[in-house]
């Protein structure tokens, strides 16, 4: 039972572009989600949050959006960069729970 | 800045074999956690522990057992190898925030072979 999904394993983006990667979730206990970024042979690192009381959050080049009737959330990317190529993860997680529920990834290739 | 090290990027056992992963993270965190990655399943969570002597079980936790005799450290232990258990093995740690969820910091990851 996947509770977190991202439907598109991979997505290729020129540069200069924008890249949105999507995420949906089942568990409407959620009310804290996280997106990751994953190089090859690195552990995940963190990129960008969001509250369930918010519906979009802007860091730099990233922007994650929230609809929470829809139960789903998109990471923004713009403008493109080569170094944006690696894995995304959307993750999720309910108030008062410690752990996160993952994703399957999302690998994001950026083209020259 | 927070630093999640594991004891081992690559090994290579032989099914049936015990074998130890260990995670060191030096920011006094309280919740630490091992995931597996396998491709097209994302992370998924084997064991997690939110105190010394604490652990709780993942979505995953058949054929591993885990220790935290420290707070800095958590051990996963496969206590009979098996080709399945072939993965990335990464760890991560978070401080405890009560009822506000806090991003983990990963490790960098083991990347286990049975044969």
């Amino acid at each position: 039972d996947q509770q977190v999904k991202q439907n598109s394993p991979s997505l290729s983006v020129q540069e200069g572009r924008i890249s949105i990667l999507n995420c949906d979730y089942t568990n409407s206990m959620f009310d804290y989600f996280l997106w990751y970024k994953k190089y090859p042979a690195e552990g995940p690192t963190f990129l960008i949050s969001i509250s369930s009381i918010k519906d979009k959050n802007e860091d730099g080049r990233f922007t994650v959006f929230l609809n929470k009737s829809a139960k789903h959330l998109s990471l923004h990317i713009v403008p493109s960069q080569p170094g944006d190529s690696a894995v995304y993860f959307c993750a999720a997680s309910a108030e008062g729970a410690q752990k996160l529920v993952f994703g399957q990834g999302t690998r994001l290739t950026i083209n020259p | 800045d927070v630093k999640v090290t594991q004891s081992s990027r690559y090994l290579v056992k032989r099914t049936g074999e015990k074998v130890f992963l260990e995670c060191v993270q030096d920011m006094d965190h309280e919740n630490m956690f091992w995931y597996r990655q396998d491709p097209g399943l994302g992370l998924r969570l084997i064991y997690f522990s939110y105190d010394v002597k604490m652990k709780e079980k993942g979505d995953i936790p058949e054929g591993y057992s885990v220790s935290r005799e420290k707070k800095e450290r958590f051990s996963l232990i496969l206590e009979s190898a098996s080709t399945n258990q072939t993965s990335m093995y990464l760890c991560a740690s978070s401080p405890f925030m009560g009822a506000l969820v806090y991003e983990q910091y990963f490790g960098p990851g083991t990347r286990l072979t049975v044969t």
